[in-house]
């Protein structure tokens, strides 16, 4: 496609909860990035993936946060047991990679645990 | 902690106006990029200055990098109410990856 698409665009999770996220980036972007955006500002990065392969996840809480970009499938983002803090707007962005290259971000998930 | 720092955190301009928002960064860089956030949608991507570039226009925006001070300003010449908006500097380092500032919430009154 011609846009990243993220889904779904609003997803509640009672504490404790798994909540699962999707992003089909643009296609032959070869790079694909989460972000978690919380209170408006402040993007903190999650992971990066360079085609299925984990390229940086220095930004991903390990305990309960995970992520996949599998062939022929949405890349995902998975958190376990949400905690109340974990309530942030997540974006997925894709570019090809490469440095100053443009990222194309989604229109995000907004997740809310109550 | 940020990368980057933005100033002013909110701007309110009438239509016509220029607005200046600034950014600073903590780190080398290989190029520093400025998106837009319409309210409730994702990143736009505006313009983006490599780290060898002292200045940069693209329409009515331009863009001014100081490396030895490690910062960035935006202009937007003669504003719309349609760039009403939230406005990130983000650095490049490695990987593609993005370092976002916290961002300057532009208003422009009609």
């Amino acid at each position: 496609g011609e846009e990243v698409a993220q889904t779904p665009k609003h997803l509640v999770r009672g504490e404790g909860q798994k909540a699962k996220l999707y992003c089909a980036p643009i296609k032959g972007h070869s790079y694909v990035f989460w972000y978690q955006q919380v209170l408006k500002n402040e993007f903190k990065f999650l992971i990066s993936f360079q085609n299925e392969n984990v390229f940086d996840e220095t930004g991903m809480p390990k305990e309960r946060f995970s992520a996949k970009c599998l062939p022929n499938s949405p890349c995902s983002l998975e958190i376990q047991a949400t905690k109340l803090e974990d309530s942030a707007v997540y974006f997925c962005a894709s570019n090809l990679g490469g440095f100053g290259t443009e990222a194309f971000f989604g229109q995000g998930t907004r997740l809310t645990v109550v | 902690s940020q990368q980057g720092e933005e100033d002013p955190q909110a701007l309110s301009i009438q239509e016509g106006e220029n607005a200046t928002m600034n950014c600073s960064y903590k780190t080398s860089i290989n190029n520093l990029q400025w998106y837009r956030q319409n309210s409730g949608r994702g990143l736009v991507h505006l313009i983006l200055i490599r780290s060898n570039e002292r200045e940069k226009h693209s329409g009515r925006l331009r863009v001014t990098l100081d490396t030895s001070k490690k910062s960035s300003s935006l202009l937007i010449t003669a504003s719309r109410a349609a760039d009403t908006a939230s406005y990130f500097c983000a650095t490049e380092t490695s990987g593609s990856r993005l370092t976002f500032g916290e961002g300057t919430q532009l208003t422009v009154n009609p």
